[in-house]
């Protein structure tokens, strides 16, 4: 089955610096991967999604962008961070059977200040 | 646009007894209904799905209903125990691939020694 990797674990950013969070899959090949973030306390809120290699789809609106550039590669990027950016950012891919099972990496803890 | 609201936002229990969380979904096409379980800090993690064909699932302590015609499901743990505190999120797909996988708000369930 499925192996999520992101990194950085933690991370402390000025505001109006640059970001850059990473996502490796293992185990499968040509995932559908997706960008969730939890602000404190909150739910998840979908960010992008990729069906594959160079395919981006956007859900809000924001500073943020993503890219794939390999096959199981997902990287979350900014030019310049907002307060409003702070949280946990997990990086998921389908799971099971029947691929309908959202499975989250452990997620980066980002914290803008 | 699709949305699950899931009630309470918040639930305290004493140990030993039961916790209801619900949820509605709006978009008819969903089909598989996971439940995710995420402990303080960590990635949220499914605990319990339900797909649109079966009415009830149990395993163990946690049980999902599922009314198709009222849209409506929920999740049941009976004899709670100090270690089922955490936020519980409940979810509504189109089934594979994760595709409009969405998220309702979460329930921060408290059980009282």
């Amino acid at each position: 089955s499925q192996t999520i990797h992101q990194w950085p674990a933690t991370l402390v950013q000025p505001v109006g610096s640059p970001l850059s969070l990473e996502c490796t899959v293992e185990g499968t090949s040509n995932p559908n991967l997706y960008w969730y973030r939890q602000a404190a306390g909150r739910g998840l809120q979908l960010l992008f999604y990729s069906v594959g290699i160079g395919q981006i789809s956007s859900e809000v609106p924001q500073n943020l962008s993503a890219s794939r550039p390999q096959d199981r590669q997902f990287i979350l990027s900014s030019k310049k961070l907002l307060l409003s950016d702070s949280g946990f950012y997990l990086c998921a891919c389908p799971r099971g059977a029947n691929q309908e099972t959202q499975y989250f990496g452990p997620g980066t803890r980002l914290l803008v200040l | 646009g699709e949305n699950v609201e899931q009630h309470p936002s918040t639930l305290s229990v004493q140990e030993g007894d039961s916790a209801v969380i619900k949820c509605t979904y709006s978009d008819s096409a969903s089909n598989y209904f996971p439940w995710y379980k995420q402990e303080l800090g960590k990635r949220p993690q499914l605990i319990i799905d339900i797909r649109s064909n079966v009415g009830e699932k149990k395993d163990q302590r946690i049980a999902v209903t599922l009314n198709k015609t009222a849209k409506h499901f929920s999740l049941h743990i009976t004899e709670t125990q100090p270690e089922d505190s955490a936020v519980y999120f409940c979810a509504a797909s189109r089934g594979t691939g994760g595709f409009k996988t969405i998220f309702g708000a979460g329930t921060r369930l408290f059980v009282k020694a």
